[in-house]
């Protein structure tokens, strides 16, 4: 089973600041296969990313994915007062099967 | 407009049994897959199982295997999610989510449900 590893565990910044989270594969991941997601407490979680770096339907351009292999990564240029959530990273394997990072939380410094 | 509409939150004691639904409208609900996601409290997520509306082909994690059961009934576009004996640790919030690429058991979670919170506690 491909394990997926993010860093940070929690990113303080300020608004107007860029975030860059990291997720890294056990084993080499396709990129067709990489997605990112935001939750916000209370919510459920919203798909942001697909493909590794095609943003889903209404997702502002200021969030982008990027990677291949095994290190992906999410950047948010110039954080928004609504973009302080936590951010998850997940992949799609064979059977099917998927597993996600265990997050990255994004809070207001 | 894609939408995934859970039913409410739930309390019930361990050994109960506890049926929670989805219903799906906005899109054609026997051409995607749905899958369930399981969120124990203040943790990550965790896929439970998918079904297909259009012929019920159901697969499941191995993990959950066994400890719940999932259905569908294509006439009122609506899955469901059941457990015969609830546990304490099956306490979490459960989502139903589209997945994002038509016939397809695989790919990106794109549509989610509002989620059902489940209690169990004696």
């Amino acid at each position: 089973e491909i394990v997926l590893t993010q860093s940070p565990g929690t990113l303080s910044l300020s608004p107007g600041e860029r975030a860059t989270l990291s997720c890294r594969a056990s084993q080499s991941v396709s990129s067709s296969y990489l997605a990112w997601y935001q939750q916000k407490p209370g919510q459920a979680p919203r798909l942001l990313i697909y493909g590794a770096s095609s943003r889903a339907t209404g997702i502002p351009d200021r969030f982008s994915g990027s990677g291949s292999g095994t290190d992906f990564t999410l950047t948010i240029n110039r954080l928004e007062p609504e973009d302080f959530a936590v951010y998850y990273c997940q992949q799609y394997g064979r059977s099917p099967t998927w597993t996600f990072g265990q997050g990255t939380k994004v809070e207001i410094k | 407009e894609v939408q995934l509409v859970q039913s409410g939150a739930e309390v019930k004691k361990p050994g109960e049994s506890l049926k929670i639904s989805c219903k799906g409208s906005g899109y054609s609900f026997t051409g995607y897959w749905i899958v369930w996601v399981r969120q124990m409290p203040g943790k990550g997520l965790e896929w439970m199982g998918i079904i297909y509306p259009g012929d019920s082909d159901t697969r499941y994690n191995p993990s959950f295997q066994g400890q719940v059961t999932i259905s569908v009934d294509r006439s009122i576009s609506t899955a469901y999610l059941q457990w015969s004996s609830l546990k304490a640790s099956d306490t979490a919030i459960y989502y139903c989510v589209r997945l994002g690429v038509r016939g397809v058991p695989g790919y990106y979670f794109d549509y989610w449900g509002q989620g059902s919170l489940v209690t169990v506690s004696s």
